[in-house]
């Protein structure tokens, strides 16, 4: 079973990049990790997906290291707008999915 | 294109009855996805499915809960009956394509509280 470890809690200023990362000793071979934030009252939203290596979209870059144990999502330049929860979920389709228990992050003006 | 629909938003109920919960997908999304969300924690998996079939459904309370996806569109989820720890958010989401581990796109949520 593939758990994840993140950190409950990160404070950021605004303009800072962030760097949040996730622990995942037991990934499977065919898990792909992904990346959701969530905002009060609402439900997850995609960020992010990867397999290996590096990935980047218009809003977040993932980073995972060769061995796969971890990856590391990172926000370039954090606004106030990015305070909420984010969660790293691994697995595979049929393969015990799992979110971790997120990481709370604070943006300050 | 719209989104992922839940009903009700909120439902308060005592101890030992029953409730159901109500999703209706993205039009077209093949997989269909049932969380437990519990305050301060991250969505749990409930059950899975693939067109009106289920993929996983290893962390579904089967003695108490049941979900079904008639016709491989819109679905319910059942708890019967219910327990003061079953007070959660219950999260629906939908992928576009089976068999593939992509994007989920989630519902608001309906709340449930048990008195």
């Amino acid at each position: 079973l593939a758990k994840t470890t993140q950190p409950i809690s990160m404070d950021s200023y605004e303009g800072q990049e962030v760097n949040i990362t996730c622990s995942h000793n037991n990934i499977a071979t065919n898990d792909y990790i992904t990346w959701y934030q969530q905002f009060p009252s609402q439900g997850p939203r995609f960020i992010i997906q990867g397999y290996k290596t590096k990935v980047t979209n218009e809003v977040a870059s993932l980073f995972i290291p060769a061995d796969r144990k971890s990856s590391t999502l990172s926000l370039p330049r954090v606004s106030l707008s990015d305070t909420a929860v984010y969660y790293c979920l691994v697995g595979d389709v049929g393969n015990d999915m799992r979110f971790g228990a997120g990481t709370r992050l604070t943006v300050k003006p | 294109e719209a989104g992922v629909a839940q009903s009700p938003r909120y439902k308060i109920i005592e101890k030992r009855q029953s409730v159901a919960f109500w999703c209706n997908p993205i039009s077209g999304h093949a997989t269909l996805y049932w969380y437990q969300q519990i305050l301060g924690q991250g969505p749990k998996l409930l059950i899975q499915f693939q067109n009106n079939g289920v993929v996983d459904d290893s962390q579904l309370p089967k003695d108490r809960f049941s979900a079904e996806r008639l016709k491989g569109v819109d679905s319910t989820l059942k708890i019967q009956p219910a327990k003061l720890e079953d007070s959660a958010v219950y999260l629906c989401a939908s992928s576009p394509e089976a068999g593939v581990f992509n994007e989920q796109f989630f519902g608001p949520g309906t709340r449930l509280t048990v008195l």
